[in-house]
Parts: structure tokens; sequence; C-alpha cells
């Protein structure tokens, strides 16, 4: 079965950039959307943004500015790069699959979560 | 920009039923989806698409839409069922989140 694993420093320093990656094992990369979301402690959930495998990208309009996702079709990898960063990107950082048809998305598959702390 | 509104607390009593709702200008076109979070771990798909559920999940959760609200209901609440319940739709501009409702089963 497909299974999502994050990976990434625990702790970045405030201004500087936040990057995770996303392996992706047991299955094809191919053919889906693959998305970042996050949890600040104690909130609820935020889509961060998403990339389709052959590159094409959404973001969230509130962190665009910010954020880029990539993908490594070869590696099985994708990774989310946050700039900037400040206390409030302290978070818990999931991957995760999304299945997406004309009339509706959903993530079917997350990995465990990272956390990251944003603090010098 | 969309938002997806739900209830921050929601409470039933063991063995009976429960709706969770969603409200957004968005669910008028794309149907939601439904995430159980419990403490500590990552959230979990339980209800997809018109009314889909993956599988392993009990067939007591189930979901309905109607105009710009969907809804999630479980049917013979379970002690197991007390969790965080996220709903979450395309818009525009992309996936938001509602912001969570807090079940707790009594």
């Amino acid at each position: 079965q497909v299974q999502l694993q994050e990976s990434g420093p625990g702790l970045v320093k405030p201004s500087e950039t936040l990057s995770l990656t996303c392996t992706v094992s047991g299955g094809s990369i191919s053919n889906y959307y693959w998305s970042w979301i996050r949890q600040s402690p104690g909130k609820g959930l935020e889509w961060i943004g998403h990339i389709f495998y052959s590159g094409s990208t959404g973001y969230n309009p509130s962190l665009k500015s910010r954020v880029t996702i990539s993908v490594d079709q070869s590696k099985k990898q994708f990774s989310l790069n946050l700039t900037s960063v400040s206390a409030a990107d302290t978070a818990v950082y999931y991957c995760a699959r999304e299945v997406t048809t004309v009339t509706m998305s959903a993530f079917d598959i997350w990995g465990q979560g990272t956390m990251v702390i944003v603090s010098s | 920009s969309s938002e997806l509104t739900q209830d921050p607390a929601v409470s039933v009593a063991l063995g009976q039923t429960v709706r969770i709702t969603c409200q957004g200008d968005s669910l008028r076109i794309y149907f939601a989806s439904w995430y159980q979070q419990k403490p500590g771990q990552a959230p979990v798909l339980v209800i997809y698409g018109k009314n889909n559920r993956p599988s392993g999940i009990p067939d007591r959760f189930s979901g309905s839409n109607s105009g710009n609200t969907a809804s999630l209901t479980i049917t013979g609440a379970q002690a197991e069922d007390e969790a965080d319940y996220y709903c979450n739709s395309r818009d525009s501009s992309g996936n938001p989140f509602g912001g969570g409702t807090k079940l707790t089963v009594v």
C-alpha cells in the first residue's frame, strides 16, 4: 500500500527557509496531486498547496508569496519550501495524496506528520 | 476566498445519531470530504464525494449535501468516534479546510 514519509529539519530559525521532503513508497507518484497541509499547535488544518506529478502547482493564497512546491518523479518525492518563516509557521506539517475529480478532491493517504518549530 | 464553517463542538450520547455540518459557497459546486483526527494522530479520510467511504471506515459514517451545506452523520456513535472532524472542499483558490468540530461522546 502507498505510504508517505515526511523528512526535514525539526528546528528552523526565524527569517530562514523551511524545507521538507515527502517520499512516496509502495505505489506510483503519477496521475495524482500531492499536497502539503499543516496544523499549528492546538489549531485546525491548513492546506498549504499541491503539485500534480507533472509539475503544475496550486497554493493557498495566504501563503502563496512564500511557498514553493516541487516534485522529483525519479525519486518519487515532492518538496515544500517556505521562506521567511516566523513563529506563526510552527506546526506539524503533513504531506498527503490528493484524489481529484471534476466534482471533488480528497486526501486519501497522509504521512505521519513532522513537527517544525521556528525559534532562534 | 471561500470559507468553510463548522460548529466548534458537538456532543452525542453513546449509541445515538449525530450530524456534523459544514457550510460554504463552494459546496454548491463541489462535494466535501471529511476527516477524523484523534489526538496525536494524522487525519483519516472518512467520507468523500457524494457519499463514499474508504475501505475500513465503518458504515455508521455517511455524508450528504444540500445547497451550501455538507453533513457528516454518525449513526450509532461509539466511544471511539470521539475526535475532531474537519471538512474540506475544492474552491477557486485551492482546497480549504473548515475550522473543525470537536465531537464528544457522552
